[in-house]
């Protein structure tokens, strides 16, 4: 039972312009959500994360924004650079929010085109 | 630099055998995590330790087992080693419970390769 999804596998952007990222979940007792961006040959870094007490969070280029009625969640970068190139990982705690015991989605490789 | 360092970068071997992955977390970490990831998939949790003792479980094979030492240090045993297993397998730390919720500093992983 996939818990977290991401629909789409890959995503090509032109640089300048926007990026949406998409992530469904099912489970609607999640509460706190994260985005991690992986590059090749490295591990996971954090991003941006939300709870599930807001429904939009910034932090410069990046904002996540929270759906709770449609389980939905996404990421916009604007505007996308070609270092933005990377594997982008929707996540949500189980159980505590406040545990690293995390459920991934599958990812979405972004690809930002100079 | 996540801090986090990860014992070997790549690892090959055949059906049946045992191998040990370590993983040293970040300085002041008490708390780390295994995942791993096998193709086309996310990042699957296996285990967590905090100062030692273990304190969650995930989809964790019983092949596989895993400890944390008195230095924080840990390591992720993986034994009778089928196909299916190779995977990048990722350490994780975190200052826990202190720390920001959900926010994991990852190592760069092992990756492992089963013939």
């Amino acid at each position: 039972d996939q818990q977290v999804k991401q629909n789409s596998p890959s995503l090509s952007v032109q640089e300048g312009r926007i990026s949406i990222l998409n992530c469904d979940y099912t489970n609607s007792m999640f509460d706190y959500f994260l985005w991690y961006k992986k590059y090749p040959a490295e591990g996971p870094t954090f991003l941006i994360s939300i709870s599930s007490i807001k429904d939009k969070n910034e932090d410069g280029r990046f904002t996540v924004f929270l759906n709770k009625s449609a389980k939905h969640l996404s990421l916009h970068i604007v505007p996308s650079q070609p270092g933005d190139s990377a594997v982008y990982f929707c996540a949500a705690p189980i159980g505590s929010s406040n545990t690293g015991k995390l459920i991934f989605g599958q990812g979405t490789t972004l690809q930002v085109k100079p | 630099d996540s801090g986090v360092t990860q014992t070997p970068k790549h690892l090959i071997t055949a059906t049946g055998q045992r191998v040990t992955l370590r993983c040293s977390p970040r300085s002041g970490d008490l708390s780390v995590y295994w995942y791993q990831q096998s193709l086309d998939q996310g990042l699957q949790f296996l285990i967590q330790y905090y100062n030692g003792e273990e304190r969650a479980k995930g989809n964790i094979l019983e092949r596989f087992s895993a400890q944390q030492f008195p230095d924080l240090h840990s390591e992720l045993n993986l034994s009778s080693l089928e196909l299916g297993d190779s995977a990048l397998y990722f350490c994780a730390s975190s200052v826990y419970p202190q720390g920001r919720t959900g926010e994991l500093f990852f190592g760069e992983g092992s990756r492992l390769t089963v013939l």
